[in-house]
C-alpha cells in the first residue's frame, strides 16, 4: 500500500517569504500523480497543485512551485511571496492509476502558519 | 467555489441513529468520491462511483452505504452511529477516473455524534 509521509507537523513563515514544505512517498508504481491540497480554517479542501510522475519538469502554479524528485520519492511545495492568506493546513496527497479507480491517500499534513 | 455541493454542512444526532449525507459533483464530473477527515484517521478514502456503478471501497465500515443516481449525485449513508463516527466528510469529483484527473471537493458535512 502506498503511504505519504508529511514530516513538519507545524510551521512558520513571514509575510513575504518563502518556505518549503515536505512530503515524502512511498510505492513501487512507476506511473502516479501527486497533488498538494489547502485546507484553510474555512475547512475547504482547495487544490494547489498536481504533478504527473512521468514527467520531468516541475509543476508551477503562480507562487506555488514544487521540487519533485522521483528517485528519492520527494515531493516538496515551495511557497513564494508568502501571504496571510497561505494560512492553512497543507495536504500531500499520492493517486495511482489503477483501471477506472484512483483513490487520494494524504498525508497527515503541514500546518502553515504566515506571520504578518 | 468548487461547484460540489454537500448538504448538509452540519449533523448533529445521538448514537445509535441514521443518517444521509449529500453530494451533487461539479456539472459534467461522472465521479464521486467519498472520504472521512478525523483527527485520529486524518484524510480517508471511503468509497468512489462513477457513473452510477461502485468503482473501489476503502475503509469504509459495513455500518456505512453510498449509491450513487441516474442524475449522478451521491447519497453517503451512516447507521447504528456510534461516539467515533464524528467526523468531517468530504465528497470529490472528477471528469472522470483515469489520466489523474484532480478531484475538486465539496465544504464537507460535519458530524457529530452526541
Amino acid at each position: 500500500a502506498q503511504t505519504v509521509t508529511q514530516s513538519q507537523p507545524e510551521m512558520s513563515v513571514q509575510e513575504a517569504e518563502t518556505v518549503t514544505l515536505s512530503c515524502t512517498y512511498d510505492t513501487s508504481e512507476n506511473n502516479y500523480y501527486l497533488f498538494w491540497y489547502k485546507q484553510p480554517p474555512s475547512r475547504q479542501m482547495i487544490l494547489v497543485i498536481r504533478q504527473e510522475a512521468y514527467k520531468q519538469q516541475n509543476a508551477t502554479e503562480n507562487r506555488f512551485s514544487v521540487n519533485f524528485q522521483k528517485a528519492a520519492k520527494s515531493f516538496s511545495l515551495k511557497i513564494s511571496d508568502s501571504q496571510l492568506g497561505d494560512t492553512a493546513m497543507y495536504f500531500c496527497a499520492f493517486m495511482k492509476t489503477q483501471g477506472g479507480s484512483e483513490k487520494l491517500v494524504f498525508g497527515k499534513g503541514t500546518k502553515l502558519t504566515v506571520n504578518p | 467555489d468548487s461547484g460540489v455541493t454537500q448538504t448538509p454542512k452540519h449533523l448533529i444526532t445521538a448514537t445509535g441513529q441514521r443518517v444521509t449525507l449529500r453530494c451533487s459533483p461539479r456539472s459534467g464530473d461522472l465521479s464521486v468520491y467519498w472520504y472521512q477527515q478525523s483527527l485520529d484517521q486524518g484524510l480517508q478514502f471511503l468509497i468512489q462511483y462513477y457513473n452510477g456503478e461502485e468503482r473501489a471501497k476503502g475503509n469504509i465500515l459495513e455500518r456505512f452505504s453510498a449509491q450513487q443516481f441516474p442524475d449522478l449525485h451521491s447519497e453517503l449513508n451512516l447507521s447504528s452511529l456510534e461516539l467515533g463516527d464524528s467526523a468531517l466528510y468530504f465528497c470529490a469529483s472528477s471528469v472522470s477516473p483515469t489520466n489523474g484527473q484532480p478531484q475538486h471537493f465539496g465544504d464537507g458535512t460535519r458530524l457529530s455524534i452526541l
